[in-house]
């Protein structure tokens, strides 16, 4: 099983600042690496996938980076609607999938 | 609008079973493969079982094998998730969830629904 690590388990950004969040798996997943924003009661919603592109609607503030095991969200300037659990999940092993442990971001 | 509600959860007794469905729509059921993700209280997503557009294949984690059968009827475009020998630590919120493309993210999620393994 891939072993998906996130980092920090929280993050505290004031708004307007910009927020980096990483995961780490513990074997190459290429580019399989996908990132959700999960809000308190509400289903996660895909944000990113083949670690780079953006979903369908979501905004340019929100950015994916990297390849192999080491990935990178990065959330350019938070507005009070980012503030959540953003989790990260790879799909290269389809007989495994798995996620990571999440990372919450908080107001500062 | 792609949408998926989810329907089936309840309390039930350690050992019993359950069964959820989620129904699909907005979209061409039969051309996607679905999943079941689960979330126990407070904790993280853990993906339970996916099954290909067609039926045909399907997967488990390791977790539910043996216990869990995840089906479909694209007749009815409908997924499901048929649990037995449920335990305490199957207690989770279950999401189903829509694969983008092949072997893909999951790009469309339920609300979920809630299921209870307690005496």
């Amino acid at each position: 099983e891939i072993v998906m690590t996130q980092s920090p388990a929280t993050l505290s950004v004031s708004p307007g600042e910009r927020a980096t969040l990483s995961c780490r798996a513990s074997q190459s997943v290429s580019s399989n690496l996908a990132w959700y924003q999960q809000k308190p009661g509400q289903a996660p919603r895909l944000l990113i996938y083949g670690a780079s592109t953006r979903a369908t609607g979501i905004p340019a503030r929100f950015s994916g980076s990297g390849s192999g095991t080491e990935f990178t969200l990065t959330i350019s300037s938070l507005q009070s609607e980012d503030f959540a659990v953003y989790h990260c999940q790879q799909y290269n092993n389809w007989l495994a999938l798995t996620f990571g442990g999440g990372t919450k971001v908080e107001i500062k | 609008e792609m949408q998926l509600v989810e329907s089936g959860g309840g309390l039930v007794q350690p050992g019993g079973s359950l069964r959820l469905s989620c129904a699909a729509s907005g979209f061409t059921f039969s051309s996607y493969a679905m999943s079941w993700v689960r979330q126990a209280p407070g904790k993280g997503l853990e993906w339970v079982s996916s099954i290909s557009g067609s039926g045909g294949s399907t997967y488990y984690a390791d977790s539910v094998k043996g216990r869990f059968t995840i089906s479909r009827d694209n007749s009815k475009n409908t997924l499901y998730l048929h649990m037995n020998s449920l335990r305490a630590e199957d207690t989770a919120v279950y999401y189903c969830a829509k694969v983008r493309n092949y072997r893909d993210a999951f790009d469309i999620w339920g609300q979920g629904t809630m299921v209870t393994v307690s005496s």
